[in-house]
């Protein structure tokens, strides 16, 4: 059974770090394109940033471009979203899910999410 | 970055179809064949429903049906149920490697 599960979320000041993970089981983690969405609280789905199967690549919403770092471990089977210089507006449940397609948007699992939430 | 242009919402009575619109642009939905679509039910995380426009996933009821012209790509849902009350996103893979998705669309069955 396919699993993805987040951890790492909780509140933080503005300008404060975090750092997510997400743990990948149930599938050849190393064959997939990973990648973290982000909901703000009632409000819809946003892509934040993808990574390549082999960590080499990555790609990011211009709303964190130079803030977040997205990177993998394969040998850990897990992804992670180094997270700085966090806003109030950085505030959403952060999720991680695999793409079918390269890097396209058909994503098939996806994890529970966490929460992050920048506060002071 | 704009996100995609999709109706806040819609509606339908049980049985009836609905389709929902996604808008983009030639750099988004209208210059590549990955457009997506999610289902989201309240305080769930989403579910696929349609990729590349047009496949339905395994498991995925074939009254769900997605289709693309030009810069538009459309979510049919047919012989709609009370399960089927959720809120749905497309997205897009777009000219700068990225991923964009649609505001969403908050449908209602009456």
């Amino acid at each position: 059974e396919v699993q993805l599960v987040e951890s790492g979320g909780g509140v933080v000041q503005p300008g404060g770090s975090l750092r997510l993970s997400c743990a990948a089981s149930g599938f050849t983690f190393s064959n997939y394109w990973m990648h973290w969405v982000r909901q703000a609280p009632g409000k819809g789905l946003v892509w934040v940033s993808r990574v390549t199967t082999e960590g080499s690549g990555s790609d990011y919403a211009d709303s964190v471009k130079g803030r977040f770092t997205v990177s993998r471990d394969n040998a850990k089977n897990t992804l992670y979203l180094q997270m700085n210089s966090l806003r109030a507006d950085d505030t959403a449940v952060y999720y991680c899910t695999r793409s079918l397609t390269y890097g396209s948007g058909d994503f098939d699992y996806w994890g529970q999410g966490t929460l992050v939430s920048v506060s002071s | 970055q704009s996100a995609l242009t999709q109706p806040a919402s819609v509606s339908g009575s049980p049985g009836q179809s609905i389709t929902i619109s996604c808008t983009g642009t030639t750099s988004d939905v209208g210059g590549h064949n990955y457009v997506s679509w999610h289902q989201q039910h309240p305080g769930k995380a989403p579910k696929l429903i349609i990729s590349r426009v047009s496949n339905r996933p395994s498991g995925v009821s074939n009254r769900f049906s997605g289709s693309k012209s030009g810069n538009t790509a459309s979510l049919t849902i047919s012989g709609l149920q009370a399960e089927d009350e959720a809120d749905y996103y497309c997205n897009s893979f777009t000219s700068s490697h990225t991923v964009v998705f649609g505001g969403g669309t908050k449908l209602t069955v009456l």
